[in-house]
This record gives C-alpha cells, sequence and structure tokens, in this order.
C-alpha cells in the first residue's frame, strides 16, 4: 500500500504571513501532483512535478518534489484569504494516490 | 467547454436502500474515476474505466459497491442496502487519452445515509 502523509492537517495562520505542507512517503512515484479543493467543489489540479528535486512556481506557489521522489513541499509565499481551502498531494505510479489533505486557513 | 458534472449534488437516504449517482464526464475524455471522500480527508480510490478495456475495480469496498459506463460517456455507481459508512462525498474524474493523470472533477454527490 502507497500511503501519503501530509502535515500539518491543520493549518490556520493569518494573511500575509508563509507557510510551508509536507507531503511525505516511503513509496517512490513516477511524479507527485498537488490539488487544492474548496468547499462544495471537486479538487483542482495546481502542479505536477515529475523529477527529483524539481522546483515548479505558480505566483506565490513553490512546489518542490524531493531527490528521491518520495516527498514534496508546497510553500506559500504572503497567503491570502483566496489561498484557504483544502490541499491534497497525489502520487502516481500506475494510479494516482491521494494524500490525506491539509486543510489551509487564512485569516483576513 | 462544459466541465465534469455529477447528480444529484445531494443525496439522503435510509439505510439499507440502494442508491445511484451518476457522472457525465468531458466530451472526449476516455478515462473516468470514481473516488470516495469522507468529511475532511484524502480521496480513496474506487474504480477507473480506460475506454473499452475492463475497469480497474481494485478500490471497491465491498460487493455492494458496482459502476457502470456505456463506451465513453456516462457513467453510474450503485451502492446497494446502504450502510451509515457509505455516507461520504463521492467524486468523479476524468481525463484524456493524451493526458491520463490530469484529473478533472466533477463537484461531487454528498450521500447521507440515516
Amino acid at each position: 500500500t502507497q500511503l501519503l502523509e501530509q502535515s500539518p492537517q491543520f493549518l490556520s495562520i493569518q494573511e500575509g504571513e508563509n507557510l510551508t505542507v509536507y507531503c511525505n512517503s516511503s513509496s517512490v512515484f513516477s511524479s507527485l501532483q498537488w490539488y487544492r479543493q474548496e468547499p462544495g467543489e471537486g479538487p483542482v489540479l495546481l502542479v505536477t512535478v515529475v523529477t527529483g528535486g524539481e522546483v515548479k512556481k505558480l505566483k506565490r506557489l513553490t512546489f518542490q518534489f524531493g531527490d528521491a521522489r518520495k516527498d514534496s513541499s508546497l510553500h506559500i509565499t504572503a497567503a491570502q484569504p483566496g489561498d484557504t481551502g483544502l490541499y491534497l498531494c497525489a502520487g502516481l505510479n500506475e494510479k494516482l494516490t491521494f494524500g490525506t489533505g491539509t486543510r489551509l486557513t487564512i485569516i483576513p | 467547454g462544459a466541465g465534469v458534472s455529477q447528480s444529484p449534488s445531494n443525496k439522503v437516504t435510509e439505510k439499507g436502500k440502494d442508491v445511484e449517482l451518476r457522472c457525465d464526464p468531458i466530451s472526449g475524455h476516455t478515462a473516468l474515476y470514481w473516488y470516495r471522500q469522507r468529511l475532511g480527508q484524502g480521496l480513496e480510490f474506487l474504480i477507473y474505466f480506460q475506454g473499452n478495456s475492463a475497469p480497474d475495480k481494485s478500490g471497491l469496498p465491498s460487493d455492494r459497491f458496482s459502476a457502470e459506463r456505456t463506451g465513453e460517456s456516462v457513467s453510474t455507481l450503485t451502492i446497494q442496502r446502504t450502510q451509515q459508512e457509505d455516507s461520504a462525498v463521492y467524486l468523479c474524474a476524468s481525463s484524456s487519452l493524451t493526458t491520463p493523470y490530469e484529473q478533472y472533477f466533477g463537484p461531487g454527490t454528498r450521500l447521507t445515509v440515516t
């Protein structure tokens, strides 16, 4: 069984602060995705990272794939209320395995 | 264009009843996935359809769960003799043959078993 543990499970911070959330596994993945899910909606794909050590930036969001392709991090700079949501990582081998999620709340 | 749609958006049913959940994928998407999401948790894979190939049913939690898809169109997830632990949001996603792991999700069906 390929498990992806995300931490922290819950995070509540003030607008303007920086934060990092983590996605860890003992399994190696060929690629890893990050999704954001808002209440009442399905997850929306933010990014796919493929190469060990790869870093991708999406405006204020920075995604990194671990060198060993077992873990990933998402860093948000100057968080805004619109960043509020459930962040899910998903590792890909034969199929996608979703992580446990980090519920992020940005307080105005 | 239109995204993935699911119906109903909410379903309340009594324990022991059967329910059918519907998913309309994005037109032209050959792959279709069903997931279950319990309150505040991540997604649990249920079943995967790819074109006319035999579906991957490895995630179905029990024989009370089944799903059908006709060609590359609508899919129906059926839960027989519902139990309270079946209460969850059921999400459907579809993807294209060229980018099979870029999944586009529907809004989900929230199922409550009383």
